[in-house]
């Protein structure tokens, strides 16, 4: 365990369906991310929240929706996908919150989500 | 182009040897760091070295940044079965106010036969 929990591990999901990826973090740190993982393509970064305020939204499609009630918490909210979007989702926490340190990353172990 | 690009993209090597394994990015960094990757699983970070270091040593791991020509290198030394994965660098640029947010590349398949 690395101190990043997602659940589920596993999703599959048909385009109209709405579901949902949850991420905790048991270390204490103030960011969360999201990242997307697909074959042949580098990690792409979703979103950050820095002290539950969103901070970054890296020009992602409306159907996907964060949510972060909490530093401890984050939320992606799924509606209306396209098979495209079927990838590994990875959550991720670091201690800072800025450029001022060096963020080094926590990921969890991801949430592989097929959609049909 | 992405920065933190990897190469080679594959390397299957025997049990003892070395592996090395690089990396090039086109922008001015704050740091940069290299992370491990199981199949199906999470990231691992491994190793961090800032921009004004030139060699990081870690257990069996050594890392160099040369930023004058924009690249660096990882080197596991006396592989092992255990050490197969995808191995990523990633590239925190120096300046700006994203928060925290790191540019990897597309990673190196490194397998370690027995």
């Amino acid at each position: 365990e690395t101190g990043v929990t997602q659940t589920p591990r596993h999703l599959v999901m048909g385009m109209t369906n709405k579901k949902s990826l949850k991420c905790e973090q048991h270390l204490g740190h103030n960011a969360m991310y999201w990242y997307k993982q697909s074959a042949k393509k580098p990690l792409e970064l979703m979103f950050v929240y820095s002290l539950e305020e969103r901070v970054e939204n890296n020009s992602v499609p409306s159907r996907f929706s964060p949510e972060c009630p909490n530093s401890s918490h984050l939320f992606l909210h799924l509606h209306t996908l396209q098979p495209e979007d079927s990838a590994l989702y990875l959550c991720a926490s670091s201690q800072g919150t800025g450029w001022a340190g060096a963020n080094v990353l926590t990921f969890g172990a991801g949430s592989r989500l097929t959609v049909l | 182009s992405q920065q933190g690009e990897e190469d080679p993209q594959a390397l299957s090597i025997q049990e003892g040897e070395n592996a090395t394994m690089n990396c090039s990015y086109k922008t001015s960094i704050n740091n940069l760091q290299w992370y491990r990757q199981n199949s199906g699983r999470g990231l691992v970070h491994l190793i961090l070295i800032r921009s004004n270091e030139r060699e990081k040593h870690s257990g069996r791991l050594r890392v160099t940044l040369d930023t004058s020509k924009k690249s660096s290198s990882l080197l596991i030394t006396a592989s092992r079965a255990a050490d197969t994965a995808s191995y990523f660098c990633a590239t925190a640029n120096a300046g700006g106010t994203s928060y925290g947010k790191l540019t990897f590349g597309q990673g190196t398949i490194l397998t370690v036969h027995p």
